[in-house]
């Protein structure tokens, strides 16, 4: 069975200070991957998606960054943290970009 | 950029009814298009999927979809408290590198028991 996880659960970050979170997939082999936020009360939004290790293509430009390092990781990170950055933040995989995405746990961050 | 609406907003209907949700969208040549059911603090799990104009029904659930109107229901037949979530419908494009999932606003549905 496939599982998928995210770290950490939950931030509390300054303005300012750098953030890096991740996912991972287990039990499925060169799965696309995808990042999305989601503003309390807002809109889900795709970020970046991944069909294979080291490509990313960006979909919404909000000062992040995302790497696939490895074919079943996929990081989000940035240098500087802005207020607006504060949300819920979901990985999700399928097996092809058309097909049902899976969903994460979601990683709640808060930026004071 | 592919836009889509939902609505109503919220809805809440009695435990035993039918529960009827609607999303319009800006693009006649997307792909599929999906409801996904999410809970408070929870990531969102895919219900079903339409492609082509006309119906679909997996148990309870039950979806419609007119390309002409760029409209899609969803209908929830014998809706129980356990129902109670925010419904996504989703809006699958063909991208640069795949397909790209759009989001509309939700329908935060309470089933009261």
């Amino acid at each position: 069975a496939q599982t998928i996880h995210q770290w950490p659960v939950a931030e509390i970050k300054a303005v300012g200070s750098p953030l890096s979170l991740g996912c991972t997939i287990k039990g499925k082999s060169s799965p696309n991957l995808y990042w999305y936020w989601q503003a309390t009360g807002g809109t889900l939004q795709q970020l970046f998606y991944s069909i294979t290790v080291g490509q990313v293509e960006s979909v919404v430009q909000l000062n992040l960054s995302a790497s696939r390092p490895k074919d079943d990781q996929f990081i989000l990170s940035t240098e500087k943290l802005l207020l607006s950055h504060s949300g819920f933040y979901l990985c999700a995989w399928s097996l092809h970009s058309s097909y049902e995405q899976y969903f994460g746990p979601g990683t709640r961050l808060t930026v004071l | 950029q592919e836009k889509v609406q939902q609505s109503p907003e919220s809805l809440i209907v009695p435990e035993g009814a039918m529960s009827s949700l609607n999303c319009t969208f800006s693009n006649s040549a997307s792909q599929s298009i999906w409801w996904y059911q999410q809970h408070p603090g929870k990531g969102p799990e895919a219900l079903i999927s339409i492609f082509s104009n006309g119906n679909k029904k997996e148990g309870r659930l039950t979806v419609y979809l007119n390309r002409a109107s760029l409209h899609v229901s969803l209908h929830i037949r014998d809706s129980q408290p356990s129902d109670s979530a925010v419904y996504l419908c989703a809006v699958s494009m063909r991208g640069n590198m795949g397909y790209k999932l759009t989001f509309g606003t939700g329908t935060s549905l309470l089933v009261d028991p």
